[in-house]
């Protein structure tokens, strides 16, 4: 079955260290994969778009890689803030269907002072 | 200027009753979105607008559900005779597009009660 599968688990770090988050799919060939923040009660915000043919992108203190090979992309914040504590979702952007972008189901991050 | 707004922010129904949920998308974008998020659960996709083309329904979970888009912009999702398991936060969203990337802009959602 296709699957997106994320951090199961809340992560907690402590502020200053480099966040990393997770995600993983199956069956899927996306041509690109972007993350987007959410917080409690609002939609989510766009924040970092990944092409099928790039390895790295960075964004001030963010920094997504992707590895078609593992199926993986990997997102950081280096420096991390309170400010940063918020739920991240990755999203697979699937070329074979025009109308759908498939979210995973998020990793909860929060940043202790 | 603008982004996405959903009205009302908050509904509470009885089970059985008929809601509908309002998007307004940023203006001048074309592709519009529906999605279900159940708590603590990521975004399930249920309807797709793009321009006059007809909408791709596959996400709708049954026939209780229907949208439209009037004019290329506003859109509504009803949800007919709501049960408990309606339950949920509504989110629309919009892209300028729907080619790739399509970078989805969205609403604050709709929180639906159904008691």
């Amino acid at each position: 079955s296709q699957k997106i599968e994320q951090n199961s688990e809340a992560l907690n770090i402590q502020e200053g260290k480099t966040a990393t988050l997770t995600c993983n799919y199956t069956n899927y060939s996306p041509a690109y994969l972007q993350w987007y923040r959410q917080d409690p009660g609002r939609g989510p915000v766009f924040l970092l778009l990944i092409r099928e043919n790039e390895k790295e992108k960075r964004k001030e203190r963010l920094k997504v890689t992707f590895d078609t090979t593992l199926k993986q992309s990997l997102f950081h914040i280096t420096a991390s803030q309170p400010a940063d504590s918020a739920t991240y979702l990755c999203a697979l952007d699937i070329r074979s269907s025009a109308s759908k972008i498939i979210f995973g189901s998020g990793t909860r991050l929060s940043i202790r002072p | 200027g603008a982004g996405v707004s959903q009205s009302p922010s908050n509904k509470v129904t009885e089970k059985g009753k008929d809601v509908e949920l309002r998007c307004d998308p940023i203006s001048g974008h074309t592709a519009l979105y529906w999605y279900r998020q159940s708590l603590g659960q990521g975004l399930e996709f249920l309807i797709y607008f793009q321009g006059n083309s007809a909408p791709d329904k596959s996400g709708l979970p049954s026939d209780r559900f229907s949208a439209e888009r009037t004019g290329g912009s506003v859109s509504t999702l009803t949800i007919q005779r709501t049960q408990q398991e309606d339950s949920a936060v509504y989110l629309c969203a919009s892209s300028l597009t729907s080619g790739s990337p399509d970078t989805q802009y969205f609403g604050p959602g709709t929180r639906l009660t159904v008691l």
